[in-house]
């Protein structure tokens, strides 16, 4: 079964440091894989997806990811946080059925920054 | 172009109630999308619908149902709530064109509270 784990519940990084969230996934065939942040009392943002090509895929708000086949990963980075990248990220795979409604999310990793 | 809008954003029930909550798309999109989210399961999938047509449905119980009407507006229905039904209910488009292009935006979500 698709499944997307996010081992870091919680991280706390300094504002100017750098940043990478960590995503693997289980999926029986190429995965598109996405990126999403939640702010305090709002929807979901995309941050940015991987289908296929290019392995290092940029985003908005100045984040990349990069999709590693033999890892099973899908690690979000961002060479320098902002306060304003306080949030919760959720990795996610597009489920079964051809469909980019249907995503199994991971259990989301909060960030918090240090002024 | 007006983003996705979910209706009520608030709404307290009891135990045994129903309760229906709407979800308005952004202009052209075809595709509507339910997720339920909790502290303790995270972002679950309900279901998806496409052009009227339920497309891809998760793993809940019979007593969520939903539908989408002719101008993509679509509604999730909850019978019967339980203590667990407790979350915030999120709701997202897309064009459903398919393929790369293909990005699935947010609503803000309803609070769903049962006592």
């Amino acid at each position: 079964a698709q499944s997307v784990t996010q081992p870091d519940i919680h991280i706390t990084v300094s504002e100017g440091a750098s940043l990478e969230l960590r995503c693997n996934y289980s999926y029986g065939a190429t995965p598109y894989l996405f990126w999403y942040v939640q702010s305090p009392g709002q929807g979901l943002q995309l941050l940015l997806k991987y289908f296929s090509g290019d392995t290092l895929v940029q985003g908005i708000k100045g984040f990349e990811a990069e999709f590693k086949r033999s890892q099973s990963s899908f690690n979000l980075r961002k060479p320098s946080v902002h306060w304003s990248d306080a949030a919760e990220y959720f990795c996610a795979v597009m489920g079964y059925g051809g469909s980019q409604g249907n995503l199994i999310f991971g259990k989301g990793t909060k960030l918090s920054v240090k002024p | 172009k007006a983003g996705v809008t979910q209706t009520p954003r608030y709404l307290i029930k009891t135990r045994g109630q129903q309760v229906t909550l709407s979800c308005s798309p952004i202009s052209g999109h075809r595709s509507v999308s339910w997720y339920q989210q909790t502290p303790g399961q995270g972002l679950q999938f309900l279901f998806e619908y496409f052009s009227e047509t339920q497309r891809n449905k998760g793993n809940f119980p019979g007593r969520f149902s939903g539908r989408q009407f002719s101008n993509s507006r679509s509604e999730m229905n909850v019978s019967t709530l339980e203590l667990g039904d407790s979350a915030l209910y999120l709701c997202a488009s897309s064009t459903a064109a398919g393929g790369t292009t293909d990005t699935q935006y947010f609503g803000p979500g309803t609070r769903l509270t049962v006592l």
